[in-house]
């Protein structure tokens, strides 16, 4: 079956501009993150959905993060006023989760390919 | 934090030797999982390895945890050129479900 995909592969856009990234889970999956890599470093958590319940926004590094979820499905993480410091790739993953929120079977978080945005 | 951190930051080794990458962390975990990223894009998870478990194998990779040391080990036995990547350990703690992740280590592999 068909991954995780994120869109678009690479993004160049200019200071101060706005960025929209997309993400499509695994079908089915009821878990969505998305994190940030910053060159030659680790993952950084940005924001977590699981079902209805409300997002885990704990990771977001400014205001200018937003991200939703559709429908329980499609994400699109939003970058408003673009920085410099903004440019990274940013990572989509999705998972299973069983009912009551226990992550027993599920855990294992399946990743996009990323989007390598670049902020000029 | 909870962040893992792993050791060493860089590994380079001869094709057919074995790879020993190590991570430790600083609070109780539910679960610990190892990733492997190549060239810098999505991961992909390797092995999960719970709180009450020691030691799980999967082909040529042997994952240990030693909860009273805080530290988890993975190691690729007999490697290839193929398993030239950055290796990431990610925790999860009871109650919260998203994975912390540490910077990784870079393994290179050469022919």
């Amino acid at each position: 079956g068909a991954g995780v995909s994120q869109s678009p592969s690479n993004k160049v856009t200019e200071k101060g501009k706005d960025v929209e990234l997309r993400c499509d889970p695994i079908s089915g999956h009821t878990a969505l993150y998305w994190y940030r890599q910053s060159l030659g470093q680790g993952l950084e958590f940005l924001i977590y959905f699981q079902g209805n319940s409300a997002p885990d926004k704990s990771g977001l590094p400014s205001d200018r993060f937003s991200a939703e979820r559709t429908g329980g499905s499609v994400s699109t993480l939003t970058i408003q006023r673009t920085q410099q410091e903004d440019s990274a790739v940013y990572l989509c993953a999705s998972s299973l989760i069983l009912a009551g929120g226990l992550m027993a079977f599920g855990e294992t978080q399946y990743f996009g390919p990323g989007t390598r945005l670049l902020v000029l | 934090s909870q962040q893992g951190e792993e050791d060493p930051q860089a590994l380079s080794i001869q094709e057919g030797e074995n790879a020993t990458m190590n991570c430790s962390y600083k609070t109780s975990i539910n679960n610990l999982q190892w990733y492997r990223q190549n060239s810098g894009r999505g991961l992909v998870h390797l092995i999960l390895i719970r709180s009450n478990e020691r030691e799980k194998h999967s082909g040529r990779l042997r994952v240990t945890l030693d909860t009273s040391k805080k530290s988890s080990s993975l190691l690729i036995t007999a490697s290839r050129a193929a398993d030239t990547a950055s290796y990431f350990c990610a925790t999860s703690w009871q109650g919260a479900q998203k994975l912390v992740f540490g910077q990784g280590t870079r393994l290179t592999i050469n022919p």
